[in-house]
């Protein structure tokens, strides 16, 4: 049971790059999230998932797409990287009848 | 204003002391609470739910006063391994978890 994985674990953009982080978790969760975490202001919420097919914003989604095509798995995208996306990104899941978030290892993302 | 608010430390406390933390909230919907720990470079974890009556696990006690809109934790006999940042959480309607920046605590010996 690995839990949520991510991947990659570190990338190194150039600005305007694009690029997909995968998100995967085999809890059979029904939620899953991506969160950012910059210093000195917290983890906060770029999109989430209900469920199969959908997506929501969080409070931070300018700049993000994402797809949840299968439940296990919640894809984060950068269209077009800029510097300002340089930060720690989180995937999380819980399921529908708990409150409990479990979070992947992170991926370390530098757009120069 | 943030709607989770954290004192960011450090803390720096020696080996066995008492060490608390406090954390306030600006939505009053919020409808739970947690305290999640994080260790440098690595991911958060849950490490206590919070109740309004208080609750105590081992030697750590999470209490809420939802009247001042107000969270606290305390750690007892600190070890080094307590050292970690401490985040803040609260539960919002729709399964969202809105996240305090955290607190630094640092225990030496």
């Amino acid at each position: 049971n690995a839990g949520v994985t991510q991947t990659p674990k570190f990338r190194v953009l150039k600005t305007g790059q694009s690029m997909t982080l995968l998100c995967a978790q085999d809890m059979n969760h029904e939620y899953m999230y991506w969160y950012r975490q910059d210093p000195g202001m917290g983890l906060r919420l770029i999109h989430y998932s209900v469920g199969e097919g959908t997506t929501a914003k969080g409070e931070v989604p300018d700049g993000y797409n994402v797809s949840r095509l299968k439940k296990q798995n919640f894809l984060l995208g950068l269209e077009s990287a800029a510097p300002s996306q340089t930060s720690v990104y989180f995937c999380a899941s819980d399921g529908a009848d708990s409150y409990e978030q479990y979070f992947g290892p992170g991926t370390r993302l530098t757009v120069t | 204003r943030k709607e989770v608010e954290q004192d960011p430390g450090p803390f720096n406390v020696p080996e066995g002391a008492t060490v608390a933390f406090n954390c306030t909230y600006s939505n009053s919907a919020s409808q739970s609470f947690f305290w999640y720990r994080q260790d440098c470079r690595k991911e958060p974890k849950l490490l206590m739910s919070v109740y309004s009556s208080g609750n105590e696990d081992g030697r750590f006690t999470a209490q809420l006063n939802r009247a001042s809109q107000y969270i606290s934790l305390l750690i007892r006999d600190s070890k080094l391994s307590d050292s970690a940042t401490y985040l803040c959480v609260a539960f919002l309607e729709g399964n969202k978890l809105v996240f305090g920046a955290g607190t630094i605590l640092r225990v030496k010996s």
